[in-house]
């Protein structure tokens, strides 16, 4: 079992609905949650950031974390065709300070 | 730019010979991070150091792989002995320290054995 396991996708969706991107691990003393938009040929940007369990907003974006299940997810409102990458999952886990990814899922948002 | 910063952004070398990458990390940031990202994979972490301390390294990280931040500020990975194996983009990232961890990747070293 993969420590972070994202679906590889494709997930597609028209423009202006929205996106979720799904994202589950393993390790339960994980401390901190990442999602990371990478375009083709480019590095991870970072986009959003989660510790608490719940729901944290900030623009289109919204991740949400359960801990109880081990799940983490990212909507994306209002998609948009720029909105197309790979979006990379990432946990800190508490007793270290490096990032586990999942493989990522790929989003197209189609016009 | 403040942001992260790497060199070179491609390298094409021929098997059995070393490379070197460079990293500047944010200005600020103490923390500094090498991972190694193959084609349709998610990156994986190589070593990290704070300050110019290395405090761990992957067991991905062969006897071929030497990295250094000598003053705790840019760092160098070397890789010698090139192989066909280590062909992929090698991704360096900064932070702060402190809750929540968040790393900031700079634009990357692609890497190419011929």
């Amino acid at each position: 079992q993969k420590e972070v396991e994202q679906n590889s996708g494709p997930l597609s969706v028209p423009e202006g609905a929205i996106a979720s991107l799904n994202c589950t691990y393993s390790d339960r003393g994980s401390q901190s949650f990442f999602w990371y938009r990478q375009y083709s040929g480019k590095s991870p940007e970072l986009i959003m950031f989660i510790y608490s369990n719940g729901d944290k907003e900030d623009g289109r974006f919204t991740a949400q974390l359960n801990k109880a299940s081990q799940y983490v997810s990212l909507l994306i409102r209002d998609s948009q065709p720029s909105d197309s990458a790979t979006y990379l999952c990432a946990v800190i886990k508490w007793a270290g300070n490096m990032l586990t990814f999942g493989g990522g899922t790929r989003l197209m948002v189609k016009p | 730019d403040t942001g992260v910063s790497q060199d070179p952004r491609h390298k094409i070398t021929k098997r059995g010979q070393n490379v070197t990458f460079r990293c500047d990390p944010i200005s600020e940031h103490n923390r500094l991070y090498w991972y190694r990202q193959t084609l349709g994979q998610g990156p994986e972490f190589l070593t990290y150091f704070q300050n110019e301390a290395q405090l761990e390294k992957s067991r991905l990280l062969s006897d071929r792989f030497s990295a250094e931040r000598p003053k705790g500020s840019f760092s160098t990975l070397e890789i010698q002995r090139t192989e066909q194996g280590d062909s992929a983009m090698y991704l360096c990232a900064s932070s702060s320290g402190g809750m929540p961890y968040e790393q900031y990747f700079g634009p990357g070293t692609r890497l190419t054995v011929t």
